[in-house]
């Protein structure tokens, strides 16, 4: 079953614009992570967030978590052409070691 | 860069017909993963090997799906008989360790079409 759920299931933007994702889950975990899909294509881990943090940033990402809402948020800030992509958010919770990805994302940057 | 390795990349089959997937890791990668992903839908673990041991093949469909890991490096994963539902992509990933955090690293992917 899949632990996170993505919100907006779909988000167009203008080149140049922030997008900004969310994700939410259920229970307690140990760390978040989000990952990057570009059409029919594998996963590209980009940035990961523990429990005990509450904001980390890479390049133009910006993660935030909010573990007493059970939630976090992606920023891409001045997106580009190549942000295109599906991007899922991925949850190991307490006492295991899998990860459970939520339905994802899907980001168009229009030129 | 070292990437993870998966053959065929698209494969169309009848149901009924057996089809395997192949994959090979980051060489040094000690944990291997499947995953299938419905069109629209994140990726589902199906099984999850450390070294050649399985240590979760809770949704395996078990009645079709086998996955083996003989010598602990690359990895293939079975469906016999295949069904119209199987239709997905089978993605492979692998991690340096297995512990909470751990970045995996995806394949490409098989495109499964059961007609």
């Amino acid at each position: 079953s899949q632990q996170g759920e993505e919100d907006p299931q779909a988000l167009s933007i203008q080149e140049g614009e922030n997008a900004t994702m969310n994700c939410s889950y259920k229970t307690s975990i140990n760390n978040l992570q989000w990952y990057r899909q570009n059409s029919g294509r594998g996963l590209v881990h980009l940035i990961l967030i523990r429990s005990n943090e509450r904001e980390k940033h890479s390049g133009r990402l910006r993660v935030t978590l909010d573990t007493s809402k059970k939630s976090s948020s992606l920023l891409i800030t001045a997106s580009r052409a190549a942000d295109t992509a599906s991007y899922f958010c991925a949850t190991d919770y307490l006492d295991d070691y899998k990860l459970s990805f939520g339905a994802g994302t899907t980001v168009t940057v229009r030129a | 860069e070292a990437e993870v390795a998966q053959s065929p990349r698209y494969k169309i089959t009848e149901k009924s017909q057996a089809v395997a997937f192949w994959c090979d890791p980051i060489s040094g990668h000690a944990t291997l993963y499947w995953y299938r992903q419905i069109l629209g839908q994140g990726p589902e673990l199906l099984v999850q090997f450390q070294d050649e041991s399985v240590v979760d093949d809770s949704q395996l469909p078990k009645d079709r799906f086998s996955a083996e890991r003989l010598k602990g490096v690359d990895s293939t994963l079975k469906i016999q008989p295949a069904e119209l539902g199987d239709s997905a992509m089978y993605l492979c990933a692998s991690s340096f360790l297995r512990a909470p955090g751990e970045t995996q690293y995806f394949g490409p992917g098989t495109r499964l079409l059961v007609l």
